[in-house]
């Protein structure tokens, strides 16, 4: 079945440095989406990627769609302490386009140092 | 606040039991999505209930099922429990309309099989 593979695992930075994150799969995507989850709550959408090569901002964070569709990033610039969280890849099953029925990534860890 | 809540908050049940986890979707929503979150796993989609209709399943047995009611709520219900079953479910809910959806994970229910 699909597969995403998150890198890294997890990640421990300072405040202020940029972290980068990133996500393969062998199978084609027709859309990324990157979600955040904090402890205790559910995922939340952070951005959504349609088209091969987009390349898409919300704040600090910026997104990328792989040209080869089986690949996306996610940057976060001047990281502050509330950006600790797990963050997931996720994409609509089976190259579909319904975001109700998706594959997760295993997620990045990132923590924060003040 | 993404307007979804689930019940109860944690669970603890034994090996055999059955159990019924319940989700409160946005007004007007009409689907609902639910996945099973593993420690340190990325969610896995369980199925999807579109309209009160199953459209879609994921890898689950058939000791997986599901309602949805006219009133935005709906259940998983999960029988015959095993220990791997131990995990983190999450819905989430969405409005499928000629522009897209959106999901709204809610907080999610955590279940110890013991």
């Amino acid at each position: 079945g699909q597969q995403l593979n998150q890198s890294p695992q997890s990640m421990f930075i300072q405040e202020g440095e940029d972290v980068s994150m990133n996500c393969t799969s062998s199978s084609i995507f027709n859309t990324w989406l990157w979600y955040k989850q904090d402890p205790g709550e559910g995922p939340v959408l952070l951005i959504a990627l349609y088209k091969a090569g987009e390349l898409t901002s919300n704040g600090r964070l910026t997104a990328q769609f792989g040209i080869t569709r089986k690949d996306s990033f996610l940057n976060i610039s001047a990281s502050i302490p509330s950006d600790v969280g797990i963050y997931f890849c996720a994409g609509p099953r089976a190259g579909g386009t319904s975001y109700g029925k998706l594959t997760f990534g295993q997620g990045t860890i990132l923590t924060v140092h003040p | 606040e993404t307007g979804v809540t689930q019940s109860p908050t944690h669970l603890i049940k034994t090996r055999g039991q059955q159990v019924t986890l319940r989700c409160s979707s946005q007004s007007g929503h009409n689907t609902v999505s639910w996945y099973q979150q593993a420690l340190g796993q990325g969610p896995q989609f369980i199925f999807q209930y579109y309209r009160e209709e199953e459209n879609g399943r994921g890898n689950f047995p058939p000791r997986f099922s599901g309602l949805q009611f006219p009133n935005y709520s709906s259940e998983l219900n999960v029988n015959a429990l095993e220990l791997d079953d131990s995990a983190l479910y999450l819905c989430a809910s969405s409005l499928v309309s000629g522009g897209g959806e959106t999901q709204y994970f809610g907080p999610g229910t955590r279940l110890l099989v013991l």
